[in-house]
Parts: structure tokens; sequence; C-alpha cells
């Protein structure tokens, strides 16, 4: 079965400076990756996936992931943080065929300081 | 924007009373889904179905039923509320026919039991 862990429940990091959210999953064969973010008082928004190829994503607000086949981890990240960018980021593991759903990690809330 | 409409997005109910959330679709997706979100839980799945009168259990499906008689409606019922029902659900559905695991979200539905 597929489970996703997102070690920081809570992180904060001051305006401007660099960002990364860990994720780690397991999964027996290739898994589809996500991160999405939820602005407070929204619903979830996808910030970027991955199915194959380049392991190095692009996603929408300057974030990237990586996914590391090796460390089972697909980590966001964003070299200068906005205020805006204060939120809760989840990430999501999936088979990517048949009819298994996604399974989310319990989310990091991410505070910005000034 | 998928075309997900949630209704209703806000309700207070009593303990023991029938409810019913409905999440509606106008794009012929194939995959429909039911999330609740409480604190410190992330999201859990609860009920999703991939196609008319097709659905399965999530990981919290116990005091729920679903029902999709047709392909834009997917309906989550609480028989009879309960406190620990109190939650935000979200509907989300997988863009087109296949199963990539890709959600889109639509806004919640706040329900209180009280």
């Amino acid at each position: 079965a597929q489970s996703v862990t997102q070690p920081d429940i809570h992180i904060t990091v001051s305006e401007g400076a660099s960002l990364e959210l860990r994720c780690n999953y397991s999964y027996g064969a290739t898994p589809y990756l996500f991160w999405y973010v939820q602005s407070p008082g929204q619903g979830l928004q996808l910030l970027l996936k991955y199915f194959s190829g380049d392991t190095l994503v692009q996603g929408i607000k300057g974030f990237e992931a990586e996914f590391k086949r090796s460390q089972s981890s697909f980590n966001l990240r964003k070299p200068s943080v906005h205020w805006s960018d204060a939120a809760e980021y989840f990430c999501a593991v999936g088979a990517g065929s048949g009819n298994t759903p996604l399974v989310f990690g319990k989310g990091t809330r991410l505070s910005v300081i000034a | 924007d998928a075309g997900i409409t949630q209704s209703p997005r806000h309700k207070v109910t009593e303990t023991g009373t029938p409810v019913t959330l409905r999440c509606h679709q106008t794009e012929n997706h194939r995959y429909m889904y039911w999330y609740r979100q409480d604190p410190g839980h992330g999201l859990r799945l609860i009920h999703y179905s991939y196609g008319v009168k097709d659905t399965d259990k999530g990981e919290v499906s116990d005091g729920y039923s679903v029902s999709r008689s047709k392909t834009e409606d997917f309906l989550l019922t609480l028989e009879s509320a309960t406190s620990s029902q109190t939650s935000v659900y979200f509907c989300a559905i997988t863009p087109g026919q296949g199963n990539t695991g890709e959600l889109f979200f639509g806004e919640g539905s706040r329900l209180t039991v009280l």
C-alpha cells in the first residue's frame, strides 16, 4: 500500500529565504507524485506533479521538486519565499493506473515572517 | 477551473439527522472523490467513484454512504450525523477518463454537527 510522510508539521521561514519541504513516500513501483498547496479558507491547488522523465520538475509560483528514487523522496523547494507563500502544503503519491486513489501526507504548515 | 460545485457550502445540523452533500461537475470526468479535512489529520479519503454506479470505500468510510447515479453528481450521505463528523468536506475530480491521480478540488463544504 502507498503511504506518504511529511516529517515537518510546521516550518517558519523569513521572507526572501530559501525553502525546502520534505516528503518521503512508500510505493512498490514507480510512483506518480504531487504537491498541493492550500491557502487559508481555500481548497487545494496543484503546485506540480511528477509522472516520469526529468526528475526535477517545475511548478507554479516558482516552486520546484526533485524526485529521488534512491531516497524515496520528493522534496519541494523554492529559492526565495514570499509572504504570500504562507499556506499548508501536501505531498501525495498515486499509482497512476487502475482505480487506486491518491494518498496524501498530513501536510506541512508554512509560516513566513518579515 | 474543473467545473466543480459543492453544495451546501455551510451546514449546521443536529446529532442524529441525515445530511447529504452534493458534488456537481460539468465536464464528464470519470473519477470523483470525497475527502474530509481535520486539523492534524490532513486529507482523508471517504469514498470515491470510478464511473456511474461504481464506487469504493476510502480509509474513513464508516458512517458515510455515496451514490453516483449520473456522471455529473456524486452525493455523500451521513445517514445519522454525529459530532465526530464535524469537518470540512472536499469533493475532487481527476480530469478526463484516466486515473492519473491528478486532482482538482471543489471549494469545500463546512459541516457542523451539534
